[in-house]
């Protein structure tokens, strides 16, 4: 049972351009939501988060959207760069354990 | 600042046999926790820690166990290896408190091969 779902195992983008990582999830209680960032043979990173009381949340150039009647949330990376591509996580929690999803791999080409 | 440190990095073991994944944090972090990242899955939780002497299991468990003897040391035991615990394992720790959100940090891995 996946409670935490991407659907996209991978997605190329050219440089300069919007970058989009959708996840959904099936949990209603989830109400805390993140992404990570996971380079080769390192541990994952901790990119940007949302809480369930938000609907949109930014850093830089990363933004994180929740659409809750819907349990869906995206990663939009603008502009997107070579040093982005990697693999994404999008991870749940309702408690104080993370659910994560498979993970997209981004590849950013020139 | 180390983070989360993870040993050993790498590590080839025969089918029966027995080891300890160690982890240890410096973050004064209450909560750690086991993942294991099979290839083109995502993260499993085997077992979490919420504190020093106690512990409790994940999403798969089975074949493995822990302990959490200090706040700093989570130490992950296989003790019959099985092809099937051939897996990338990584320690993470987090203060714990919702209202900091759940942010765990990860340690960089340890790759574990089941011949």
């Amino acid at each position: 049972d996946q409670q935490v779902k991407q659907n996209s195992p991978s997605l190329s983008v050219q440089e300069g351009r919007i970058s989009i990582l959708n996840c959904d999830y099936t949990n209603s209680m989830f109400d805390y939501f993140l992404w990570y960032k996971k380079y080769p043979a390192e541990g994952p990173t901790f990119l940007i988060s949302i809480s369930s009381i938000k609907d949109k949340n930014e850093d830089g150039r990363f933004t994180v959207f929740l659409n809750k009647s819907a349990k869906h949330l995206s990663l939009h990376i603008v502009p997107s760069q070579p040093g982005d591509s990697a693999v994404y996580f999008c991870a749940a929690s309702a408690t104080d354990k993370l659910i994560f999803g498979t993970g997209t791999r981004l590849q950013v080409f020139p | 600042n180390a983070g989360v440190t993870q040993t050993p990095k790498f590590r080839i073991l025969k089918i029966g046999q027995s080891m300890t994944l160690q982890c240890t944090q410096d973050m004064n972090h209450n909560y750690m926790y086991w993942y294991r990242q099979d290839p083109g899955m995502g993260l499993k939780l085997i077992y979490y820690s919420v504190g020093a002497g106690i512990t409790d299991k994940g999403e798969v468990p089975n074949g493995y166990n822990v302990s959490r003897s200090t706040t700093e040391d989570f130490p992950l035991r296989l003790e019959l290896a099985a092809p099937s615990q051939t897996s990338v394992y990584f320690c993470a720790s987090s203060y714990g408190d919702r209202g900091l959100g759940n942010t765990i940090y990860f340690g960089e891995g340890s790759w574990l091969t089941v011949v």
